[in-house]
C-alpha cells in the first residue's frame, strides 16, 4: 500500500500547464523529509526528474518544477509537450515504516 | 557515464529462490548506498531493499523482510538481491538504483538500471 497519494491521471492540451499532487502525512512529507519526482516513459526505467522538492538534475527542462508545503508536494509541467506523456511518481522517506515510499503514480496524457 | 546492468531474472516456482545481480560502472561504487526497487506488471513502484556504502547496514520493508537479502561486493562493483520463499506477488520488474542524498532528510535515486523481470508462477 502506497502511503503517498497521487491522482491516477491528469491531462492537458499541448502548451498548457498541469499539476500533479502528492499527499502524505506527518510521518513522511510532514516530518520534513524531502520529496523527489520520477518520470517513467512507456516501457522504460524511471528517471529522476526533481530532487530535494524543487531541484532539477542537469538536462531536465525548466518546464518541470516542484514544490512542497506541509504534508503535500506538487509537480508542475508548463508548456506541455507530447513527449511528456508518461507516468510520474513522487518519493520520500517514512519514519514509521523506516523506509522509502513512492506515490501511487499519475499518468499524464497530452490531448 | 553511470551504468547499472541487472541480470538474473526469470521464471521461478512459488517457494523457490532467485539471485539478482547488478553490475555498476561509471561512478565510485563503494561511495554510494544502493537499493532495489520493483514494479509489478501495470502497477507502481515499490522499494524493496537498501544497503549502505560499506555493507554494514541493510534495510527492508515488511513485505520482503526475512525473505530477501541485499548484499554488495565493492571490489567487483556488484550489487545483489537474494530472493527466497518467492510468492506470486513478488512477480515484477526489479530495478537496481543508485542512491544520492542532500542530507539525512533527502535520499533519492539518481540513476536506475533497465530492470530484470522476475516471474513467480507454477
Amino acid at each position: 500500500q502506497s502511503v503517498l497519494t497521487q491522482p491516477p491521471s491528469v491531462s492537458g492540451a499541448p502548451g498548457q500547464r498541469v499539476t500533479i499532487s502528492c499527499t502524505g502525512s506527518s510521518s513522511n512529507i510532514g516530518a520534513g523529509y524531502d520529496v523527489h519526482w520520477y518520470q517513467q516513459l512507456p516501457g522504460t526505467a524511471p528517471k529522476l526528474l526533481i530532487f530535494g522538492n524543487s531541484n532539477r538534475p542537469s538536462g531536465v527542462p525548466d518546464r518541470f518544477s516542484g514544490s512542497k508545503s506541509g504534508t503535500s508536494a506538487s509537480l508542475a509541467i508548463t508548456g506541455l509537450q507530447a513527449e511528456d506523456e508518461a507516468d510520474y511518481y513522487c518519493q520520500s522517506y517514512d519514519s514509521s515504516l523506516s523506509g522509502y515510499v513512492f506515490g501511487t503514480g499519475t499518468k499524464v496524457a497530452v490531448l | 557515464e553511470v551504468q547499472l546492468l541487472e541480470s538474473g531474472g526469470g521464471l521461478v516456482q512459488p517457494g523457490g529462490s532467485l539471485r539478482l545481480s547488478c553490475a555498476a560502472s561509471g561512478f565510485t561504487f563503494r561511495n554510494y548506498a544502493m537499493s532495489w526497487v520493483r514494479q509489478a506488471p501495470g502497477k507502481g513502484l515499490e522499494w524493496v531493499s537498501a544497503i549502505s556504502e560499506s555493507d554494514d547496514r541493510t534495510y527492508y520493508p515488511d513485505s520482503v523482510k526475512g525473505r530477501f537479502t541485499i548484499s554488495r561486493d565493492n571490489s567487483k562493483n556488484m550489487l545483489y538481491l537474494q530472493m527466497n520463499s518467492l510468492r506470486a506477488e513478488d512477480t515484477a520488474v526489479y530495478y537496481c538504483a543508485k542512491e544520492s542524498d542532500q542530507g539525512s532528510y533527502s535520499h533519492y535515486f539518481d540513476f536506475w538500471g533497465q530492470g530484470t523481470l522476475v516471474t513467480v508462477s507454477s
